[in-house]
């Protein structure tokens, strides 16, 4: 079993729709999480953290459930340029600092 | 400043060749990673570094892989003799606080295609 794993995608909506992502992760001792966007054969950009508490940014907010071993991500509003894959982020500090990608979700926003 | 630099961007090459990536980090990052990206397996760590020091190649599939980090300004990733299931795209990632802001800066890639 992969340590992080993703809806496999691809999520094809239209403009102005609210589309969730979500994430497992399979180690415990992972401490934090994060998502990173790639846009078509471009290198991966870190997004947003994700804390217990949720945290969000504009028209994105992310969660984490640690009882469930569970990230999300909601894109609420989405644009044509929110069009990429986005990878959910495991970091293993008690593997020092490691971060594992997961295999990433394609999101497709038409007009 | 400039961001993470890689080369070359794209490489073609035979079944039997050594291939030799290069990475340039950002200046004063303390981290560097190396990533291979396919369609079927997604971003997977093959090795990262520790000022200079690597600290878990777990992720090098076999012994035909080797990387090096003479000094903090450079990394090379080697495969001798590379192998058509060998053909991906290698990231270069470096960082500074990455165990705080789970940030890490990715060079362009360089995309390799074995034949």
């Amino acid at each position: 079993r992969k340590e992080v794993e993703q809806d496999p995608g691809p999520f094809n909506v239209p403009e102005g729709a609210t589309v969730a992502f979500n994430c497992t992760y399979s180690n415990s001792a992972s401490q934090s999480f994060f998502w990173y966007r790639q846009d078509c054969r471009k290198e991966p950009k870190l997004l947003m953290s994700v804390y217990s508490s949720g945290n969000e940014d504009g028209r994105f907010t992310a969660q984490l459930n640690r009882a469930s071993q569970y990230i999300s991500l909601l894109i609420r509003d989405s644009k044509l340029s929110d069009s990429a894959t986005y990878l959910c982020v495991g970091a293993l500090y008690n593997q020092g600092g490691k971060l594992i990608f997961g295999q990433g979700t394609e999101l497709s926003v038409k007009p | 400043d400039a961001g993470v630099i890689q080369s070359p961007r794209h490489e073609v090459t035979e079944m039997g060749q050594e291939v030799t990536l290069r990475c340039k980090p950002i200046s004063g990052h303390d981290y560097l990673f190396w990533y291979r990206q396919t369609m079927m397996r997604g971003l997977e760590l093959l090795i990262y570094f520790n000022n200079n020091v690597p600290i878990d190649d777990s992720g090098m599939p076999e012994d035909r892989f080797s990387a090096k980090m003479p000094n903090a300004s450079f990394s090379t990733l080697k495969i001798q003799p590379s192998e058509p299931r060998d053909s991906a795209v290698y990231f270069c990632a470096s960082s500074f606080l990455h165990r705080e802001t789970g940030e890490l800066f990715f060079g362009e890639g360089s995309r390799l295609t074995v034949l």
